[in-house]
């Protein structure tokens, strides 16, 4: 069962915010949700996740609305090296125990 | 820290072969799991281990066994190798069961032929 929906793909100017959003109405109270990366033909690289805050470190920043039922990854100046699949995943602490990878949105950051 | 490493980079086996996938990670995680890409499908949980002595399976297990004898070290075996196991895996870990922030290692590409 898909428990989260993103956008196929999307484009972002370099310099530019790139703002990737994701739907997950069915979250429940206890699910992280979480955000990876995949670069081509590298393993996937962990960007961030929260629970209900918002959350900001080096990378990035994750916005939660208020009823958790969405959420958005915010890379503040896009460059060409954030060209990636970004995934959004949720997740219980010791629920299921593993992240299950959706397909992902590809963004395109272009000069 | 060399963080979480696989070998090998490449390997092709013929249909019936047996060959062992090395994963280890110098972190002290707790949580290391086998994922598999494939063209269009995204990654998938194959197992999966919450510590030394203790794994179990993900979403596409049949076909692979793992063992966690050590926190460091987690091998995915196949046993008689198929052509729809022909994939890239990837290992991945992460401090413990509570928070899923894994490192991932590079990949192996492996073709069965």
């Amino acid at each position: 069962d898909a428990k989260t929906t993103q956008p196929t793909s999307m484009d972002c100017a370099e310099g530019r915010a790139a703002n990737l959003p994701c739907n997950h109405s069915t979250i429940s109270g206890n699910e992280y949700v979480y955000w990876y990366r995949q670069i081509h033909s590298q393993g996937p690289q962990y960007i961030i996740h929260g629970l209900k805050n918002n959350e900001t470190n080096e990378m990035a920043s994750l916005i939660i609305t208020e009823d958790r039922k969405s959420s958005t990854l915010i890379l503040p100046h896009a460059t060409l090296r954030d060209t990636a699949v970004y995934y959004c995943i949720v997740c219980a602490p010791r629920g299921t125990d593993k992240l299950i990878f959706g397909t992902g949105t590809r963004l395109q950051v272009f000069p | 820290n060399a963080g979480v490493t696989q070998t090998p980079k490449f390997q092709v086996l013929k249909t019936g072969q047996s060959m062992t996938l090395q994963c280890a990670q110098d972190m002290n995680h707790e949580y290391m799991s086998w994922y598999r890409q494939d063209p269009g499908m995204g990654l998938r949980l194959i197992h999966y281990s919450v510590g030394a002595g203790i794994t179990d399976q993900g979403e596409v297990p049949n076909g692979y066994n793992v063992s966690r004898s050590t926190t460091e070290d987690f091998p995915l075996r196949l046993l008689s190798a198929a052509p729809s196991q022909t994939s890239v895996y990837f290992c991945a870990s992460s401090y413990n069961r509570d928070i899923l922030a894994q490192y991932f290692g590079p990949g192996t590409r492996l073709t069965v032929t």
